[in-house]
């Protein structure tokens, strides 16, 4: 079956430009995450959902980050007025539940010039 | 706060040596993961751990959990180039999925 996609693939902008990035889990799965890796932080949680609701928002790193998720299926995150040091991967993961074995997604790769 | 540390971070090896990767984690958890990555690629899920003492075999990949010395190790027998990849562990900090990874272990397999 399909696995969780993840779009754009690669997206360049500016300094100050909001972006959006999108996840579709895998199918029937409820919770859903958000990770970034970069060179120099490594992988880091963002935030989950379970269903709509985002019950563990705590690695967002800024009020500049925002994510939600509508209808159990499909998330957004939003990057406000994008900075350098916003450049990196951002993979996305889906669970069948929050807490069971997560399958990522390939990522976005952000670059903010 | 949860740390995960793994050593060691880069690995070298000749194909056909065996060798051992360690993941080290700074508080309780019975839930955890063992993730591989090629480059440019995303996160392939190898092991899942969920108490003390599991053991899990995949070909030439063994990974083990103790949850008493906060410690898994991922064992590589007889090594093959197919296994070049970086290796990350994981662990579930609050069984709500919210992952803490290693810095990964970049491991190069030669002839």
């Amino acid at each position: 079956g399909a696995g969780v996609s993840q779009s754009p693939s690669n997206k360049v902008t500016e300094k100050g430009k909001d972006v959006e990035l999108r996840c579709d889990p895998i199918s029937g799965h409820t919770a859903l995450y958000w990770y970034r890796q970069s060179l120099g932080q490594g992988l880091e949680f963002l935030i989950y959902f379970q269903g709509n609701s985002a019950p563990d928002k705590s690695g967002l790193p800024s009020d500049r980050f925002s994510a939600e998720r509508t209808g159990g299926s499909v998330s957004t995150l939003t990057i406000q007025r994008t900075q350098q040091e916003d450049s990196a991967v951002y993979l996305c993961a889906s669970s069948l539940l929050a807490g069971y074995e997560q399958y990522f997604g390939p990522g976005t790769r952000l670059t903010v010039t | 706060e949860l740390k995960v540390e793994q050593n060691p971070l880069f690995l070298s090896m000749q194909e056909g040596k065996n060798y051992t990767i360690y993941c080290n984690y700074s508080t309780t958890s019975d839930r955890l993961y063992w993730y591989r990555q090629d480059p440019g690629k995303s996160l392939e899920s190898l092991f899942v751990l969920l108490s003390n003492g599991a053991v899990k075999q995949e070909g030439r990949l063994m990974a083990s959990l103790d949850t008493k010395a906060r410690l898994s190790t991922l064992h590589i027998t007889a090594a093959v180039h197919d296994l070049s990849a970086t290796y990350f562990c994981a662990v579930d900090l609050n069984q709500g999925g919210k992952l803490i990874f290693g810095q990964g272990t970049e491991l190069s397999v030669k002839p």
